[in-house]
């Protein structure tokens, strides 16, 4: 079945500066990466999701690029403000329940004013 | 508009009690519906999911089940707690076109449980 892993588990980042969440996934069939963001106390909430079609998605400050050859996608946070601070989950799948969405283990995003 | 809803919010039990946490969805029709639990400082993980009445899959072998009595239920089971079940458990539900899963998942507000 699918595994992803993804990477860092927390970070910090200077408000205002660019941040970066990467992910890794196992299974070649998974054609679904979505993103969501858990801020504390909250549920989970989509916010944005790319398919195997194409390599890069944007919206506004927030844009996912998707390496298929290599099984990574990464979540670009550009311009960070404070509210950006929550838990960030990737997760990976596909069409079917045979390869349904897996989540990966979430990243910590804390913004220093 | 969808809507989903969890009860109870919050739960305190003692090791080897019965629970029973319930999920409701209103305003679709036939959604895929999942159970996840969240350890602290975990990810999310997913225990059951259904693509119709009285169809569940597990992925955890454990001592929770589910159950889906009615199109938009779902329901979460022990017989006997165990205290590694504390954990933040969400229910979600999502469109179900032929039983895909590539489409967003909309999340419940959670039960927070603590077995003690």
């Amino acid at each position: 079945g699918e595994n992803v892993e993804q990477h860092p588990s927390t970070l910090s980042v200077q408000e205002g500066d660019s941040a970066v969440i990467k992910c890794t996934y196992s299974d070649s069939a998974s054609n679904y990466f979505p993103w969501y963001k858990q801020e504390l106390g909250k549920r989970p909430q989509l916010i944005i999701d790319i398919r195997s079609n194409v390599g890069e998605k944007k919206d506004q400050r927030i844009a996912v690029t998707l390496n298929k050859t290599a099984k990574h996608f990464s979540l670009h946070i550009t311009e960070t403000q404070p509210e950006d601070s929550a838990v960030y989950f990737c997760a990976a799948g596909g069409y079917s329940s045979a390869s349904k969405i897996i989540f990966g283990s979430g990243t910590r995003l804390s913004i220093r004013p | 508009s969808q809507t989903i809803h969890q009860w109870p919010a919050t739960l305190v039990q003692p090791v080897g009690s019965p629970l029973s946490l319930e999920c409701t969805v209103e305003g679709t029709s036939n959604p895929n519906l999942y159970w996840y639990r969240q350890a602290a400082g975990r990810g999310l993980q997913l225990l059951f999911y259904s693509v119709g009445i009285g169809q569940i899959s597990s992925e955890v072998p454990q001592n929770l089940s589910a159950s889906r009595p009615q199109d938009r239920q779902f329901i979460l089971s022990s017989k006997k707690l165990l205290l590694s079940d504390s954990g933040f458990y969400l229910c979600a539900w999502s469109e179900n076109a032929g039983g895909r899963w590539d489409y967003e998942q909309y999340f419940g507000p959670g039960t927070r449980l603590t077995v003690t």
